[in-house]
Order: structure tokens, then sequence, then C-alpha cells
């Protein structure tokens, strides 16, 4: 069956530390997979995706995410987080049928 | 601004009635999907149409149909409603097959 698992619900940082959201995900096919970002009362936003090739991709706001297929992960990292980084993220995977399949989502608490 | 639009922003209305939400997907995208998020079931692909076909179904209720017009814009159209519908719907666009779904800010659904 294919499914994006994000195991923290909610995870809450101080401001400047670093950060990784995990993503694990099942699919029968070459999986296509982004991070997306979801501000409160907002829509969801692209940070990243990863079809092919490096697999470490660079996104906006100085995010990255590493595939590994041995592990079924697509893991999303940030060495230094922001206040203004507090969202929503999820994970999603896609493939030839172009549906995206989400994760429940994990929200993310910033600290000054 | 990802380019993609939806309206209205909000809407609330009562069980039994029918609602249609509106979607114009970015300049040049032939493809628009709608998704809904609500608490309980989380982002669910709901349909896709490509160029005014419908090419692909997901957790679609058989009260809710859609469609995509020649100018591209695309409807959901929610009828018998149920408080159970009362979600966020968004609509996402996108050029080809296996592209990057972009979308917009959503339509909050309040059924009362």
């Amino acid at each position: 069956a294919q499914s994006v698992t994000q195991p923290d619900i909610h995870i809450t940082v101080s401001e400047g530390a670093s950060l990784e959201l995990r993503c694990n995900y099942s699919y029968g096919a070459t999986p296509y997979l982004f991070w997306y970002v979801q501000s409160p009362g907002q829509g969801l936003q692209l940070l990243l995706k990863y079809f092919s090739g490096d697999t470490l991709v660079q996104g906006i706001k100085g995010f990255e995410a590493e595939f590994k297929r041995s592990q079924s992960s697509f893991n999303l990292r940030k060495p230094s987080v922001h206040w203004s980084d507090a969202a929503e993220y999820f994970c999603a995977v896609g493939g030839w049928t172009d549906k995206l399949i989400f994760g429940t989502g994990t929200r993310l608490q910033v600290f000054p | 601004d990802s380019g993609v639009t939806q309206t209205p922003k909000h809407l609330i209305t009562a069980t039994g009635q029918r609602v249609t939400l509106r979607c114009s997907p970015r300049s040049g995208d032939l493809s628009v999907y709608w998704y809904q998020q609500s608490l309980d079931q989380g982002l669910q692909f709901l349909i896709q149409y490509y160029n005014g076909e419908e090419r692909a179904k997901g957790n679609i209720l058989e009260r809710f149909s859609a469609q995509q017009f020649p100018d591209l814009h695309s409807e959901l159209n929610l009828s018998s409603l149920e408080l159970g519908d009362s979600a966020l719907y968004f609509c996402a666009s996108s050029g080809t097959f296996a592209e990057t779904q972009y979308f917009g800010p959503g339509t909050r659904l309040l059924v009362l």
C-alpha cells in the first residue's frame, strides 16, 4: 500500500537550533518526493522536491532533504531554525498517477 | 503566491445545501487536482483533471463532482452537504504528468 509516515506529530525547538523532520514512505514504484509547508490559515507551499539524481536536495528558506532509498526515507533538515519557520510540515509522495499521498504532518513550534 | 487561485476563500452553509468551489490553475498548467484537508482524515486526494478530462479519482464521495472547463479552470461541486464535509479544500495545478503540484490558498467550508 502507498503511504507516508511522519512519526513526529509535534516538535519544539529553540530558535537557532538544528532541525530534522522525519518522513518514511511506502511506494511500489520510483517515488517522487516532496516537502510542503503550511502556515496557519495558509495554503501549501513547496519547500523542495526529489525526482532523481543527487539524493541531497536543496530547497527554499534554507531547508534541505536527503533521499535514502534503502531506508525509504526523505528527512527534512535545517541547520538553524528561525522563529518564522513555525508551521506545519507535510511530506508527500507521488508517481505515475500523479496524485500526492500526504503524511499526517509535523507541527513545528519555535521558542525564542 | 503560487499562481493558483481559489474562490471563495470562506464558505458557510447549512446541511443539505449545495456549493461550488472554483479554481484557476497557473497559467499554462493543464492538470488540476482537488484535495480535502480535515482534522480526522488529513490531506486526501479527491480527483484530477487533465485538459478537460478526468484522469484520476481518489476518495471522492458520490455527492461530490468536478469538472474542468475549456479555459482550464475547474469547479468542485459538493451537494447534500453534511457536517462532516466541513474542511479545507485545496486545488493544485501542474503542467504535465509527474511534475510538481502548486497549491492554491484553499477554500474553507463550514457546514452548520
